[in-house]
């Protein structure tokens, strides 16, 4: 089945020690997301490539980076994980980034920071 | 005002009632409307997706989009233990951008 599958589903990190999550899609969708989800919130899009090309969100913070080496792997890259940033992080794809824009979702990685 | 609104609940049914959650939301330029399903420590997945106002049926579950009022609608009939999870409606304008409600807890009493 075609599928996005992220790894590991739960990461435990400690305060300050870099982090890399990753996500792989069988989908063969031009776009991928990251977002991140905190209890009880809506998820919050941290950025996306629509192919190679990167697009970060405007609050984004700068600890957080992605790479996208090819079209079926995406990595995000958290530099120094604070306490803050312990949440679920979630990959998306879509076949495209115009019109019906239908978001599939992977199972997500649970990210723990001591 | 948030972009898009949706009581976080939770709540409670009885197994066999219908499930009524909605959303409203304030960018009239949404034109494609979602509801996905997000199991506890899973990934979201798509429910129900709808272009435009209108109603779209899908074995129990029922979607309504009233642009009109901004408010959109999902209901569960003959709900299932099976069917507690939290309860996302998200909408785009047509763009890469998903706005997301925070999401309806429920849950389905045997």
């Amino acid at each position: 089945d075609a599928m996005v599958i992220q790894n590991p589903r739960y990461q435990v990190t400690q305060f300050g020690k870099p982090v890399t999550l990753s996500c792989s899609q069988t989908l063969n969708h031009n776009v991928m997301y990251w977002y991140q989800q905190k209890s009880s919130q809506a998820p919050k899009l941290l950025f996306h490539y629509y192919d190679k090309d990167f697009n970060n969100e405007a609050d984004t913070p700068d600890n957080f980076q992605s790479r996208r080496p090819n079209t079926s792997f995406c990595f995000l890259d958290i530099r120094s994980p604070g306490l803050g940033d312990a949440a679920m992080y979630l990959c998306a794809t879509s076949r495209d980034a115009a019109g019906a824009n239908e978001q599939f979702f992977g199972p997500g990685t649970r990210l723990t920071v001591l | 005002q948030k972009e898009v609104e949706q009581d976080p609940g939770p709540l409670s049914v009885p197994e066999g009632a219908i499930v009524s959650l909605n959303c409203t939301y304030s960018n009239s330029a949404f034109q494609y409307f979602m509801w996905y399903r997000q199991y506890s420590r899973k990934g979201p997945e798509l429910l129900m997706y709808t272009y435009s106002s209108g109603n779209k049926e899908d074995g129990r579950f029922t979607a309504q989009v009233d642009k009109s009022s901004k408010y959109i609608s999902l209901f569960i009939r003959d709900s299932q233990p099976s069917d507690s999870a939290t309860y996302l409606c998200a909408m785009s304008e047509g763009n890469n951008r998903l706005a997301f409600g925070k999401g309806n807890q429920v849950v389905v009493i045997p």
